[in-house]
């Protein structure tokens, strides 16, 4: 099984500063086929499912503020929220879809300074 | 608009079985995947497999085998999840969620259903 570590595991950043969260794989996501990277991230807030922000490591879903971003390749990835707004309060998790099963990292819990 | 709408809370004693179902509206419901992933009390997402709902095909992760089973009535664009004698540790929350044929990606989930299983 692919293992997925994120890092930190909280982060405490002021309102309007950038925030930036860590995934790591313990092997290569990249689809060879079409050179994307299969990776989600997702964001939960308490009480509520999760949603999705970005696929293929850097895509955005419909409807996503543009102040997330994805990044990386291969087995390092990032996701960047570049203004933080106390909306964003919640856990992040990424999700590799490589090959199954479809491991989640760890949840970095995001709050505010 | 896309739903996944789940079943109820649940409260069982140990051994016994529960049923959780996801019934589905607003899209096809034989053009996507449909997954389901545990969340124990404060914890963080496990993904514990996934129903192909053209072939019937399911595939469980590691750990979900055996006393879990995925299954379907596309008649009514439903997916059940039924776990079988139930442990202390099985106490969770339950999501189905719409998974994209091509990738793994989650896009639409149901609200949850809370197994609690205790003597």
């Amino acid at each position: 099984d692919i293992v997925m570590t994120q890092s930190p595991d909280s982060l405490a950043v002021s309102l309007g500063e950038r925030a930036t969260i860590n995934c790591k794989s313990s092997q290569s996501i990249l689809y060879s086929s079409n050179n994307e990277n299969s990776l989600n991230w997702y964001q939960q807030k308490p009480g509520q499912p999760p949603k999705l922000l970005i696929y293929w490591a850097s895509t955005r879903e419909s409807g996503v503020p543009d102040r997330f971003s994805g990044s990386g390749s291969g087995t390092d990835f990032t996701l960047t929220i570049s203004s933080l707004q106390a909306d964003d309060v919640a856990v992040y998790y990424c999700q590799q879809y490589y090959s199954t099963p479809y491991t989640f990292g760890q949840g970095t819990k995001l709050e505010i300074k | 608009q896309v739903q996944l709408v789940q079943s109820g809370s649940e409260l069982k004693k140990p051994g016994a079985s529960v049923k959780v179902s996801c019934k589905a509206s607003g899209y096809t419901f034989t053009s996507y995947g449909l997954n389901w992933v545990r969340q124990a009390p404060g914890q963080g997402l496990e993904w514990m497999g996934w129903i192909n709902t053209n072939t019937w095909n399911p595939t469980y992760a590691r750990g979900f085998t055996g006393r879990f089973v995925f299954s379907l009535d596309t008649s009514v664009s439903t997916a059940y999840l039924e776990i079988s004698g139930l442990k202390a540790d099985d106490t969770a929350i339950y999501y189905c969620a719409r998974g994209i044929m091509n990738r793994g990606s989650l896009d639409y989930w149901g609200q949850g259903t809370l197994v609690t299983v205790s003597s």
